[in-house]
C-alpha cells in the first residue's frame, strides 16, 4: 500500500538546523509531488512547500523562503526537509503528504500524510 | 497568503446535519474548484474526507458532502456520529502562484 514513513522525533537547539526525512514506499516514486505541512502544538495545520522528486523543483511558501530546503534522493525514494536558523517557534509536528490529482503547480490534495515527525526546538 | 476562515467551534446531536464554511477570496477558493477537508482526531494524521470540492475518497462515508458558493466552500455532516467528534481543516490550491493555504480548522463537538 502506499505508504510515507518519517523519521523520528529530534530535539535541537536555538540557531540549529535540521532535516526531516520521508521514505515513500507502494507507488513510483518520481511520479508525484510531496508536499511539507507542520502543525505547532494546539494549533492549526500550515504548508510550507512542496517538491517535485523527478527533477528537484521546488517552490516554498513565502513565510520560509531563506530557511527551508527540500531535496530529494531518488535512488532511495526519500525526500528531505531542511529548516535552518531554528527559533523556538518551530517547534511542531512537522508532515510530509502527497500531492495527488496531477501535478503540483496545477494543484490537488494531500494523500496519504506521513505519520509526523515533532520537533522541539529548545532555547 | 492569509488563511481561510472557519469556525472555531460547531456543534450538533447524534443524528443531526452539521455545516463548517471555509471562507477565502477571489484568487483561491472562488477561483479553483480545488477546496479538500481534511479530518484530524487529536494526536492523530490528518485524514482526507473530500478533495475537488464535492468528491469523497473511496472508504470515506457518504454521510460526508462538500460544496462551494463563491468564495466559501462548506463541509456537511449528516447522521452525526460520536466518531465523527474531531477538528476538520479545509485547503485551497492557490493558483498564481501555486500555493496551498488552510483554514485554521473547526472543532466539532457531538452532544
Amino acid at each position: 500500500q502506499v505508504q510515507l514513513v518519517q523519521s523520528g522525533a529530534e530535539v535541537t537547539k536555538s540557531g540549529a538546523s535540521l532535516k526531516v526525512s520521508c521514505k515513500a514506499s507502494g507507488y513510483t516514486f518520481t511520479a508525484y509531488y510531496i508536499h511539507w505541512v507542520r502543525q505547532a502544538p494546539g494549533q492549526g495545520l500550515e504548508w510550507m512547500g512542496w517538491i517535485n522528486p523527478n527533477n528537484g523543483g521546488t517552490n516554498y511558501a513565502q513565510k520560509f523562503q531563506g530557511r527551508v530546503a527540500m531535496t530529494s534522493d531518488t535512488s532511495i525514494g526519500t525526500t528531505y526537509m531542511e529548516l535552518s536558523r531554528l527559533r523556538s517557534d518551530d517547534t511542531a509536528v512537522y508532515y510530509c503528504a502527497r500531492n495527488k490529482g496531477g501535478t503540483a503547480p496545477r494543484g490537488g490534495w494531500f494523500d496519504p500524510w506521513g505519520q509526523g515527525t515533532l520537533v522541539t526546538v529548545s532555547s | 497568503q492569509s488563511a481561510l476562515t472557519q469556525p472555531a467551534s460547531v456543534s450538533g446531536s447524534p443524528g443531526q446535519s452539521i455545516t463548517i464554511s471555509c471562507t477565502g477570496i477571489s484568487s483561491d477558493v472562488g477561483t479553483y474548484n480545488l477546496v479538500s477537508w481534511y479530518q484530524q482526531h487529536p494526536g492523530k494524521v490528518p485524514k482526507l474526507m473530500i478533495y475537488e470540492g464535492s468528491k469523497r475518497p473511496s472508504g470515506v462515508s457518504n454521510r460526508f458532502s462538500g460544496s462551494k458558493s463563491g468564495n466559501t466552500a462548506s463541509l456537511t455532516i449528516s447522521g452525526l456520529q460520536a466518531e465523527d467528534e474531531s477538528n476538520y481543516y479545509c485547503c485551497s490550491y492557490v493558483g498564481s502562484n501555486a500555493y496551498w493555504v488552510f483554514g485554521g480548522g473547526t472543532k466539532l463537538t457531538v452532544l
